[in-house]
């Protein structure tokens, strides 16, 4: 079955920093990756809406200078937050979909856990 | 808004049936409804989706009313293993998924 890959599992940085997570499909084309935020006990937030080649759409109450969403190829969809405070400290995951998928569905991955210092 | 609701946590012994309700009586003729379940710390695992017809596979079963408007998914034989935050979503055009609260899912020995 399609497999999305996310990295890293797990990151600490200093406050102030940016940090990139990397969410790649692995045996399909991903047209289109998503990208949400999870803080403890709650659900999944959506945060972007991310089309290969083209600009990132981001829901309400995301700031887009904040959290920088590249999808430059079918394969490979980069979230960076710049500037993390520790109110960033959360759990990020993206999820893919698009051709070859079967059945349509979406998949996900396995998550990072940011924690800002 | 979450367009889906569930109750928010449920018990199931070991071994009995679990079976977790989902109402979305906003879901349009041609939007599937979808089950994932995501345990402490991972990603969503997806398990089951279905458009008008009950559906089975190896994880589960899903039982969808004729209207549409609610469904059930059913494991069968709950194991510990089967704890986690279980969702029912129905995503919109270019599967843009708007996540609910969902049920978590205690399976007791």
């Amino acid at each position: 079955g399609a497999v999305v890959s996310q990295h890293p599992s797990r990151v600490i940085c200093k406050s102030g920093t940016s940090v990139k997570i990397e969410c790649r499909s692995l045996d399909f084309q991903a047209t289109t990756m998503f990208w949400y935020r999870q803080f403890p006990k709650q659900s999944l937030m959506l945060m972007a809406t991310s089309n290969e080649g083209s600009k990132a759409t981001y829901e309400q109450g995301v700031e887009k200078d904040k959290f920088l969403i590249n999808h430059a190829s079918l394969t490979l969809s980069t979230l960076t937050v710049t500037s993390a405070h520790p109110e960033d400290s959360s759990f990020y995951i993206c999820s893919a979909t698009g051709t070859d998928t079967t059945n349509e569905k979406l998949f996900f991955g396995s998550g990072t856990q940011l924690s800002v210092l | 808004d979450a367009k889906t609701t569930q109750p928010t946590s449920m018990d199931c012994a070991e071994g009995r049936a679990a079976n977790l309700p989902c109402n979305h009586s906003t879901i349009s003729g041609n939007e599937y409804v979808y089950w994932y379940r995501q345990i402490h710390s991972q990603g969503p695992q997806y398990i089951i989706h279905g458009l008008k017809n009950n559906e089975t596979n190896e994880m589960a079963s899903l039982i969808i009313t004729e209207d549409r408007k609610s469904s059930t998914l059913i494991l069968p034989h709950a194991t510990l293993r089967d704890t986690a935050v279980y969702y029912c979503i129905f995503p919109t055009g270019g599967f843009k998924t708007i996540f609910g609260a969902g049920t978590r899912l205690f399976v007791k020995a």
